[in-house]
């Protein structure tokens, strides 16, 4: 059965830093592109990153490059996103989740885990 | 980037009717479109992808139409199960990107 567990959420300040860390099983690691998703409360969903199956490239949507930083170790079949210089609009539930084979829709997603930023 | 509009934004449903509902995206994005149902709490769960594929373990009420900018998603008959909120994705273009969502409601 594939899952996926992201941990690593938490009240932040503004300015500051998170590392999320999403757990995968289930299914070769290895082999899929993966994102990170988020929803802020109440909104919508919007693409955050993803990285190819080795790791060579990564990409992010323009307003979070820069700030946040997209990696896996394979070895330990687990996504990470660095989060830095947080700010009040990036509280939101951040999904993991696995791009399908056949193109880049998600067929299995992690429960979220919550980042608030205030002060 | 392309916009996805969905509409209406609400849609009032009673158990057993017929709901349709609509996602047109900004430009064409071919047939590379997926929908999702999100229920409150939980993660979104791909129903449709290639505009109207069922992903595994999919009811058949369930149905999804429609290429270049309109697509359509149709449940035939509404469940209990079924009211929640769903969101089209286009995955076309860089960056992919979704629509605000319809929630289906009881009426």
């Amino acid at each position: 059965e594939v899952q996926l567990v992201e941990s690593g959420g938490d009240l932040v300040q503004p300015g500051g830093s998170l590392r999320l860390s999403c757990a995968a099983s289930g299914f070769t690691f290895s082999s899929y592109w993966m994102s990170w998703v988020r929803q802020a409360p109440g909104k919508g969903l919007e693409w955050v990153a993803n990285i190819r199956p080795d790791g060579s490239e990564k990409y992010y949507v323009d307003s979070m490059k820069g700030r946040f930083t997209i990696s896996r170790e394979n070895a330990k079949n687990s996504l990470y996103l660095q989060m830095n210089s947080l700010r009040a609009e990036d509280t939101a539930v951040y999904y993991c989740a696995r791009e399908s084979r056949g193109g880049s829709w998600y067929d299995y997603w992690g429960q979220g885990t919550l980042v608030t930023v205030s002060s | 980037e392309i916009v996805m509009t969905q509409s209406p934004a609400t849609l009032s449903v009673s158990p057993g009717e017929r709901a349709t509902f609509s996602c047109r995206a900004s430009q064409s994005v071919s047939s590379n479109l997926a929908w999702y149902q999100q229920k409150p709490g939980q993660a979104p769960r791909l129903l449709i992808y290639g505009a109207s594929t069922r992903a595994t373990g999919i009811p058949a009420r369930f149905s999804g139409s429609g290429s270049g900018t309109e697509f359509t998603l149709t449940i035939s008959s509404l469940q209990s199960e079924d009211f929640a909120v769903y969101y089209c994705q286009q995955c076309n273009n860089w960056p992919t990107t979704f629509g605000q969502g319809t929630k289906v409601e009881i009426k």
